[in-house]
C-alpha cells in the first residue's frame, strides 16, 4: 500500500478555510486518494476522494497535484464541529481495504 | 451518504463469555464489509475484510478463532469476540462497500464499545 504522511496537528480559526495536507509520493496510477474525518467516539465519516482531478462536493475540495503525490483537503469555512481527526488513505486498487495511519488532529478555535 | 449501522453500541460482558457485534448496511447492499479496532488514542486498526458468502480473510497477527466474523448477507456481517478478555476492551468499528472497485465509497458505522469486566 502506498504510505501518507501528514502533520501530526494544526489549528484554524473559525470561519477560515483549513487547508489540510498530505504526501503520499509512492502512490500508483491506479490508486485513489481518500478522505475521512473521525470525531471523538464515533466512527470515521467519509469525506471525499480522488483520482487525478481535483474534486468538489457539500463538504470539502481535494487538490491533487499534477504528479499525485500529495494532496490538499479543504475545508473552506471551518467552523467548531469541524474539529477532528482527518485521514488521508490511499486505496490499494484491488485490494479494497481502507488502512489508516495516524491522521491530522485539526482543532478550529473562535 | 450510505448509512451502515453497528448494534449494540455499547457492550459490558463478563471475561470468558462471547459477545456479538452487528454491523448493517440499510440502504445498499455490502459485498464487501470491514472490520476495525481502536484503542484510545490510536488509529483504526484493520482486522479483517469479508466478502459475502466467504470466509473472512484476516490480517496478520489477528485471532481468527477469537474474532469470528460472519458475513451471511449482502446487508449483515457480525463479529463475535469469543471467550473475551479485559484486553479485548476496545472500539470496534465496521465499515461496508457495494464492490471492490477502487472508487466505491465504504462507509462506516457509529462503533460499538466493548468493555469486558
Amino acid at each position: 500500500d502506498a504510505k501518507t504522511t501528514q502533520p501530526t496537528s494544526m489549528d484554524c480559526a473559525e470561519g477560515r478555510a483549513a487547508n489540510l495536507p498530505c504526501n503520499h509520493s509512492t502512490i500508483s496510477g491506479n490508486e485513489y486518494v481518500y478522505w475521512y474525518r473521525q470525531i471523538h467516539s464515533q466512527g470515521p465519516q467519509y469525506i471525499i476522494h480522488g483520482l487525478k482531478n481535483n474534486e468538489t462536493n457539500e463538504m470539502a475540495s481535494l487538490i491533487i497535484t499534477e504528479d499525485r503525490k500529495s494532496s490538499t483537503l479543504i475545508l473552506p469555512h471551518a467552523t467548531l464541529r469541524d474539529t477532528a481527526v482527518y485521514y488521508c488513505i490511499v486505496r490499494l486498487g484491488y485490494g479494497n481495504k481502507l488502512v489508516f495511519g495516524a491522521g491530522t488532529i485539526l482543532r478550529v478555535k473562535s | 451518504g450510505a448509512v451502515v449501522s453497528q448494534h449494540p453500541s455499547r457492550v459490558i460482558c463478563k471475561s470468558g463469555t462471547s459477545v456479538k457485534i452487528e454491523c448493517r448496511s440499510l440502504d445498499f447492499q455490502a459485498t464487501t464489509m470491514f472490520w476495525y479496532r481502536q484503542f484510545p488514542k490510536q488509529s483504526l486498526m484493520l482486522m479483517a475484510t469479508s466478502n459475502e458468502g466467504s470466509k473472512a480473510t484476516y490480517e496478520q497477527g489477528v485471532e481468527k478463532d477469537k474474532f469470528l466474523i460472519n458475513h451471511a448477507s449482502l446487508t449483515l456481517s457480525t463479529l463475535t469476540v469469543t471467550s473475551a478478555h479485559p484486553e479485548d476492551s476496545s472500539f470496534y468499528i465496521c465499515s461496508a462497500t457495494e464492490g471492490p472497485i477502487a472508487g466505491n465509497t465504504i462507509y462506516f458505522g457509529e462503533g460499538s464499545w466493548l468493555t469486558v469486566v
